[in-house]
């Protein structure tokens, strides 16, 4: 599988490839973390969430990460898919707690047949 | 479960005038957001409701944009008058009570002239 260096903003791979996308947050007092899809012409879609007190966390096809040392969050997809082409953003709910969530710069993950 | 419905989904208009968008949330959801979605970045909360009342403002350009949810149900966002630099896609979000994983609508494109 491809890998991308602290946020790049397109990661192409090849169709039943591994993908990881990586993004770096602020807020050391962040309780959470979450993977959001975001496909085009649409909202964004909750993928995976990772509370602060973990290292990882996974899904059907999907495992997130967490390295708090250096503040570092990246979401793995298993072979992926065509429908895995959209743009990833990482949120973070800083220290307020209040469900508001504070996202990162996006990466667009394109998938090639 | 139907999700978030935003309307309209698109609106053109000149600069100085006026413009609102409807959100209808998640039936139960108790808190509602708004996101500003500037082309090529990530979604910036802009208010957070909680049934009724106001829990986030802090970034609403409060000189220009205003915002209700007055029966804890149904939101509207309002920009008056508008500048350039508000054309963006404005996304609705609704969330149970305090939790992190929010649902959005598929957003109001603006685009102002």
């Amino acid at each position: 599988g491809e890998s991308v260096g602290l946020h790049l903003p397109t990661l192409s791979v090849q169709e039943g490839d591994n993908s990881i996308i990586n993004c770096a947050y602020s807020n050391s007092a962040s309780d959470y973390f979450i993977w959001y899809k975001q496909e085009s012409g649409k909202g964004p879609q909750f993928i995976i969430d990772i509370r602060s007190n973990m290292d990882k966390r996974q899904g059907q096809r999907v495992t997130v990460l967490l390295n708090k040392t250096v503040k570092h969050l990246s979401l793995q997809i298993a072979a992926t898919q065509p429908g895995d082409s959209a743009v990833y953003f990482c949120a973070e709910t800083g220290s307020s707690n209040t469900g508001k969530l504070i996202f990162g710069q996006g990466t667009t993950l394109q998938v090639k047949p | 479960e139907a999700g978030v419905a935003q309307s309209p989904r698109y609106k053109i208009i000149e600069k100085r005038q006026s413009v609102a968008f409807w959100c209808n949330p998640i039936s139960g959801h108790a808190t509602l957001y708004w996101y500003q979605q500037i082309l090529g970045q990530g979604p910036k909360l802009l208010i957070q409701f909680q049934n009724n009342g106001v829990v986030d403002d802090s970034q609403l350009p409060k000189d220009r944009f205003s915002a209700e949810r007055l029966k804890g149900v149904d939101s509207t966002l309002k920009i008056q008058p508008a500048k350039l630099e508000d054309s963006a896609v404005y996304l609705c979000a609704s969330s149970l009570a305090w939790a992190v994983e929010a649902f959005f609508g598929q957003g109001t494109r603006l685009t102002v002239v």
